[in-house]
């Protein structure tokens, strides 16, 4: 079974600066892992993921993430945080070779200052 | 491509009612998902069928819930009776088995409940 923590259900940051947030899996197997953002009132869209080979990656919007397997981790990151970026943000993990379900992690919250 | 597309956006209605929400899958794709969204809950997935077959209904809360996939183009969930705990968005959410985007699963804009 896979699970997913996201560390910090709020997170606050002045516009232009670095924006981290975290995520942890947990999978018995090799994980696929996903980021997605959810702006208000509004659908999940895919920002980045990861299945193989490269563990940083690069999505939409500037942000990325890299695939820490010692540490069971897949923070997202952006150098220089921008007043749209204020949404909501899902960490999400399924199984490699299958990718049938996505667990979910609790969401993150961003809210950026001006 | 128009994207998973999912009618009604918003529905309120009287506890007791039937609700049937739709989903149109993106052309081509062979797994349908349907997830709900609570403050309390987070995003939990309540069925996936692949080629039109539920596959695992593990995650469908009881017996009110139901859901259909009639063609590879529609898919239905239905609650009845409705009660205000159902409140939730409901997302609808589709992938191709194969591809460069096999592995990514997309999502619907959701269809916002509010039962009364």
């Amino acid at each position: 079974a896979q699970s997913v923590t996201q560390l910090g259900s709020h997170v606050s940051v002045s516009e232009g600066a670095l924006v981290l947030l975290r995520c942890n899996y947990s999978s018995s197997v090799p994980p696929y892992l996903f980021w997605y953002v959810q702006y208000p009132n509004q659908g999940l869209q895919l920002l980045l993921k990861y299945t193989t080979g490269a563990t940083l990656v690069k999505g939409i919007n500037g942000f990325e993430a890299e695939f820490k397997k010692s540490e069971t981790s897949f923070h997202l990151t952006k150098p220089s945080a921008h007043m749209s970026d204020a949404a909501e943000y899902f960490c999400a993990v399924t199984r490699s070779g299958s990718a049938r379900q996505l667990t979910f992690g609790s969401g993150t919250q961003l809210t950026v200052l001006p | 491509d128009a994207g998973v597309i999912q009618s009604p956006r918003h529905e309120v209605t009287e506890m007791g009612q039937e609700v049937t929400l739709r989903c149109k899958p993106i052309s081509g794709h062979d797994y349908l998902f349907w997830y709900r969204q609570t403050m309390m809950r987070g995003l939990e997935l309540l069925i996936y069928f692949n080629n039109n077959v539920p596959i695992d209904d593990s995650g469908m809360p009881e017996d009110r819930f139901s859901a259909k996939m009639p063609n590879a183009s529609f898919s239905t969930l239905k609650i009845q009776p409705s009660e205000p705990r159902d409140s939730a968005v409901y997302f609808c959410a589709s992938r191709s088995e194969g591809g460069l985007s096999g592995n990514t699963i997309y999502f619907g804009e959701g269809s916002w409940l509010t039962v009364v």
